[in-house]
């Protein structure tokens, strides 16, 4: 049962435009979710965070949107870039900023062409 | 500040061998954690550690065991390779939420 899901296994965009990397979760316990990144052989880091208080957070061109009664997050890279491209995995806990156990979704990998 | 290293990069092993992977971090995170990654899959936590002597199993903790002696060093052993054990193992450390991730190890076993 995969209580994480990123159901677009790729995704590709023109640079200069938006990137929108979806993901959608099925435990309702879960309160926090963090995005990251990550180039191959390399371990993932992080991105952005949001907490299910809020339903924006901005960080530069990357912003998270938290939709709570759907159960879906997107995140949304504004321009995007080349140096964009990686796999992005979403994840979600239960017990807010302070709890230590993620259940990750597969991951999009997002190619933005030059 | 090196963050947090695993060794090897890389290995092989044959059905039945055991070894050890190596994890250190330098950032006095109190929580440290081990990870796998099959292909096309998300991560997937096996262990965890909430500070020095204390650990618990994740979600697919089975053949691997882990120890914590130090606030640094949190090492997964696997004591019977097999082959479902062929993965890219990550292992990663917080404060609080931001996990900060080693450049992993490749095992396959053969």
């Amino acid at each position: 049962d995969q209580q994480v899901k990123q159901n677009s296994p790729s995704l590709s965009v023109q640079e200069g435009r938006i990137s929108i990397l979806n993901c959608d979760y099925t435990n309702s316990m879960f309160d926090y979710f963090l995005w990251y990144k990550k180039y191959p052989a390399e371990g993932p880091t992080f991105l952005i965070s949001i907490s299910s208080i809020k339903d924006k957070n901005e960080d530069g061109r990357f912003t998270v949107f938290l939709n709570k009664s759907a159960k879906h997050l997107s995140l949304h890279i504004v321009p995007s870039q080349p140096g964009d491209s990686a796999v992005y995995f979403c994840a979600a806990s239960r017990g807010g900023s302070g709890t230590y156990k993620y259940i990750f979704g597969t991951g999009t990998r997002l190619k933005v062409l030059a | 500040n090196a963050g947090v290293t695993q060794t090897p990069k890389f290995r092989i092993l044959k059905i039945g061998q055991s070894m050890t992977l190596q994890c250190t971090q330098d950032m006095n995170h109190n929580y440290m954690y081990w990870y796998r990654q099959d292909p096309g899959m998300g991560l997937k936590l096996i262990y965890y550690s909430v500070g020095a002597g204390i650990t618990d199993k994740g979600e697919v903790p089975n053949g691997y065991n882990v120890s914590r002696s130090t606030t640094e060093d949190f090492p997964l052993r696997l004591e019977l390779a097999a082959p479902s054990q062929t993965s890219v193992y990550f292992c990663a450390s917080s404060y609080l939420a931001e996990q900060f991730f080693g450049p992993g190890t490749r095992l396959t076993v053969l």
